[in-house]
């Protein structure tokens, strides 16, 4: 079975602090990961994925297979970032190898970076 | 582009009431999926299809039945509504398995 867990609900900081946000995960074959995030009155979109191995709104995040850890981090919070942000990992292959891209989320962190 | 669509945005059920949650999308996706959120939870997927016809169960799928007759919707009915269903529902596409999912708005249900 896979499992994905964000051990913090919720998370503060000060604009300009460095950020991180932690994410393990449980699967026995080779992992997709995923950052999602949820801004105020939008709609859940993808922030980053590992495989893209890319930097987006100054966010990056490592896949650390040794540790099963994907954290999220930003050198410099701001205000901006404030949001709900979730982890998920895609598994469960079908016949033939094909990727149905079921997600698995975490249970999300509330992110608030103050002024 | 709409993108993805949901309706209704929100709806108050009696316990033992039915209804569907409509879902569609515009971007010629051939993935679907259907989400729950409940407070504190992550989102837990309740079906998914692959494709018009093809229908296939997620984590969650007790008390809900879902459709695929064309690429641009997939419906989610409850039959027999009960509090447990309380939740804010997702739909969400993607081309291919393992890309990027759009998300909808969300449809937010009270079962009472």
């Amino acid at each position: 079975a896979q499992r994905v867990t964000q051990p913090e609900k919720l998370l503060s900081v000060f604009k300009g602090a460095p950020v991180e946000l932690k994410c393990n995960y449980s699967y026995s074959g080779s992992p997709e990961l995923f950052w999602y995030v949820q801004y105020s009155r939008q709609r859940l979109q993808l922030l980053l994925r590992h495989i893209s191995r890319e930097s987006i709104k100054g966010f990056t995040a490592d896949l650390n297979k040794g540790e099963t850890s994907f954290h999220l981090k930003k050198p410099f919070a701001q205000e901006e970032d404030s949001a709900m942000y979730y982890c998920a990992l895609s598994g469960g292959r079908g016949a033939g190898g094909t990727s149905y891209g079921k997600l698995t989320f975490g249970q999300g962190t509330i992110l608030t970076v103050h002024p | 582009n709409a993108g993805v669509t949901q309706t209704p945005k929100f709806r108050i059920l009696k316990i033992g009431q039915s209804m569907t949650l409509q879902c569609a999308q515009d971007m010629n996706h051939n993935y679907m999926y259907w989400y729950r959120q409940d407070p504190g939870m992550g989102l837990k997927l309740i079906y998914y299809s692959v494709g018009a016809g093809i229908t296939d169960k997620g984590e969650v799928p007790n008390g809900y039945n879902v459709s695929r007759s064309t690429t641009e919707d997939f419906p989610l009915r409850l039959e027999l509504a009960a509090p447990s269903q309380t939740s804010v529902y997702f739909c969400a596409s993607s081309y291919f398995g393992p890309h990027e999912q759009y998300f909808g708005p969300g449809t937010r249900l009270t079962v009472t």
